[in-house]
């Protein structure tokens, strides 16, 4: 089975303090790549998503990432979180190769107003 | 939009009861999911399925089966459920293909208590 990896457990911020969590995976081979959050209560929504093109992602709600295949690590950014921010994040592989995906454990975020 | 429906939102059963959990999508959608997401494990895959009566083993299918009798319908089986059950149970689909790209859609989930 592939593996995905994210470092960070639980990391807590102020408001306005820059996040990044980190993720790698396991695959070689050519990758889908996606970060969901779920707010408190509710159901995983999709934040953002790559499959091909510029590494560089936008996704919602001010967040992006970066794939750097070389790393195999697609770590999820915003430059100032806010108290809506509150969330478990996860990051996912999928490939056509196996047509299904893989998660990291996920990480909580707690931001302090 | 995709709606993945999950029938109950909490459920309580007794140990050794069969329980059925059921998730509905309104997108013909190909590909049905069905996840358990636990505290500092993130979501582990019990089974898949690819078309109606297909089914693939996930990463942890001890315990529990599947049915797939209708495109849109994929139901989780515990056949006799015991308190190690006990989790946020997740159903999800996708589309095949290229269409594969676009991810997943998730349910809200059934937090399962097995007593």
């Amino acid at each position: 089975a592939q593996s995905v990896s994210q470092h960070n457990h639980h990391v807590i911020l102020s408001e306005a303090a820059s996040l990044e969590l980190g993720c790698n995976y396991s695959y070689g081979g050519t990758v889908n790549l996606f970060w969901y959050v779920q707010y408190p209560g509710q159901h995983l929504q999709l934040l953002l998503k790559y499959f091909s093109g510029d590494p560089l992602v936008k996704g919602i709600k001010g967040f992006e990432a970066e794939f750097i295949k070389s790393k195999f690590s697609f770590n999820l950014r915003k430059p100032s979180v806010q108290w809506s921010d509150t969330a478990e994040y996860f990051c996912a592989v999928g490939s056509s190769n196996f047509n299904k995906f893989y998660f990291g454990s996920g990480t909580k975020l707690n931001v302090k107003p | 939009d995709v709606k993945v429906t999950q029938s109950s939102r909490y459920l309580v059963k007794r140990t050794g009861e069969k329980v059925f959990l059921e998730c509905v999508q309104d997108m013909d959608h190909e590909n049905m999911f069905w996840y358990r997401q636990d505290p500092g494990l993130g979501l582990r895959l019990i089974y898949f399925s690819y078309d109606v009566k297909m089914k693939e083993k996930g990463d942890i299918p001890e315990g529990y089966s599947v049915s797939r009798e209708k495109k849109e319908r994929f139901s989780l089986i515990l056949e006799s459920a015991s308190t190690n059950q006990t989790s946020m149970y997740l159903c999800a689909s996708s589309l095949r293909g290229l269409g594969f790209n676009y991810g997943y859609t998730f349910g809200s989930g059934t937090r399962l208590t097995v007593v």
